[in-house]
């Protein structure tokens, strides 16, 4: 098993430029998500995707797309980068019941200038 | 609405109990979590501890949790160096998703 991936690790890139994160999980979770780490905050939610075919916006959707291609994939998109989505970004997935624990990935760090 | 507060910063030398705080305001959560994120890494699952319990320990680390104040300690006995992290608390409501606390960085001194 290997998780949460995520790619890529690291992406620099110029104000007006797109980009698309990808994020898989091979641990069948029906729930997934997207979270961006800002210094000296806590993991905000840009969006997540309760199952396959559904999405919904969290706390600070704006100036991204999400799309839940398949149970295992969820990517996040920027269409046009501006320097205040520089940030880490992870992706997590959920085990339904239980404690629901969530699942991170190692996260993308992105820059843009 | 949720929110979740940590203290920024905890120096310890190794070896002493260390004690991270953290106040949420949702009455309605339903679990609350502490995760351990090291440097360049994702989040990874310490422990939780369900709302209706008051306590929970699971080896070096003890849970506290206080419905009426609304207050989440994680105490870690015998702190070592590789303990040294940031760590948060977060609270799951309704939503599937978490809301966390800004993480507390543990600093542990040899």
């Amino acid at each position: 098993n290997a998780g949460v991936t995520q790619t890529p690790k690291f992406q620099v890139l110029k104000t007006g430029q797109s980009m698309t994160l990808q994020c898989a999980q091979d641990m069948n979770h029906n729930s997934m998500y997207w979270y961006r780490q800002d210094p000296g905050m806590g993991l905000r939610l840009i969006y997540y995707s309760a199952s396959e075919g559904t999405t919904d916006k969290g706390e600070v959707p704006n100036g991204y797309n999400v799309s839940r291609l398949n149970k295992r994939e969820f990517s996040l998109r920027l269409e046009s980068a501006a320097p205040s989505q520089t940030s880490v970004y992870f992706c997590a997935s959920n085990r339904q019941g239980g404690y629901n624990e969530q699942f991170f990935g190692p996260g993308t760090r992105l820059t843009v200038l | 609405g949720e929110d979740v507060e940590q203290s920024l910063f905890l120096s310890v030398r190794e070896g002493d109990s260390s004690v991270i705080n953290c106040t949420y305001t949702d009455s309605s959560s339903t679990y609350l979590y502490w995760y351990k994120q090291e440097p360049g890494a994702g989040l990874q699952l310490l422990t939780y501890i369900f709302s209706n319990m008051d306590m929970k320990q699971d080896q070096r680390l003890t849970v506290l949790l206080n419905k009426k104040d609304k207050h989440l300690s994680l105490r870690i006995a015998d702190t070592q160096t590789g303990d040294s992290a940031i760590y948060f608390c977060a609270e799951r409501t309704g939503r599937r998703a978490l809301t966390f606390g800004s993480g507390t960085r543990l600093q542990v001194q040899p």
